[in-house]
């Protein structure tokens, strides 16, 4: 499958700072990238749709000030955490999609971004 | 209704016998499913994905789809204590554009 990595892979920073992660598909271009956060023993809550070269669409109750998203290219996503909180500790994931020739799309994940806000 | 539903387990079988996994789903428009293996602290991993009805096989794994009755399955032939996990599946709703998952079903294969 395709190779999605996410950077850095765990961040501990202190409350009020911002944090930035990023996804980049390394192996195929992802017009269409997805950031998910996942709380302890939780599935996985989609938080916003990045597609390269316009806004991302944030789901509902997501901030869109809080949380900036930045598609620069088919490659890199960015996610800011922009005046982290202790309660914005979580397991991010990014998620790249990659359409098949069949007209599948298949979604690959990074590895993650454990961020721990002190 | 939830969207996508899975029973959250756990559930437990014994190394070598199959594991059945469950999920239903709601949006009868849906056309492409996928079932992901998430270990414990890790990213989901994608196991397979299914869109035709009927049966799909890849190695141990097969996943089963019935559109009619809105329902994947994913059978686990000899389980091995390496697959215990938790097993999501996802499926794509809102017209393709969103990937909306279940919340997971954690499986133990015992020794």
């Amino acid at each position: 499958g395709a190779v999605v990595s996410q950077h850095p892979s765990w961040v501990i920073c202190k409350s009020g700072t911002s944090v930035k992660i990023e996804c980049r598909s390394l192996d195929f271009q992802a017009t269409t990238m997805f950031w998910y956060r996942q709380f302890p023993k939780q599935s996985l809550m989609l938080m916003a749709t990045s597609n390269e070269g316009s806004k991302a669409t944030y789901e509902q109750g997501v901030e869109k000030d809080k949380f900036l998203i930045n598609h620069a290219s088919l490659t890199l996503s960015t996610l800011t955490v922009t005046s982290a909180h202790p309660e914005d500790s979580s397991f991010y994931i990014c998620s790249a999609r990659e359409t098949r020739r069949s007209g599948v799309n298949e979604q690959f994940f990074g590895p993650g971004t454990r961020l721990t806000v002190l | 209704q939830k969207e996508v539903e899975q029973n959250s387990g756990p559930l437990s079988v014994p190394e070598g016998a199959i594991a059945s996994l469950n999920c239903t789903y709601s949006d009868r428009g849906s056309q492409s499913f996928f079932w992901y293996r998430q270990y414990s602290g890790k990213s989901p991993e994608l196991i397979m994905f299914i869109y035709s009805n009927g049966d799909k096989e890849d190695g141990r794994f097969t996943a089963q789809l019935n559109k009619a009755s809105q329902y994947v399955s994913l059978l686990i032939r000899d389980s091995q204590p390496s697959d215990s996990a938790t097993y999501l599946c996802a499926v794509f709703t809102g017209g393709g554009n969103k990937l909306t998952f279940g919340t997971g079903t954690q499986l133990k294969v015992e020794l």
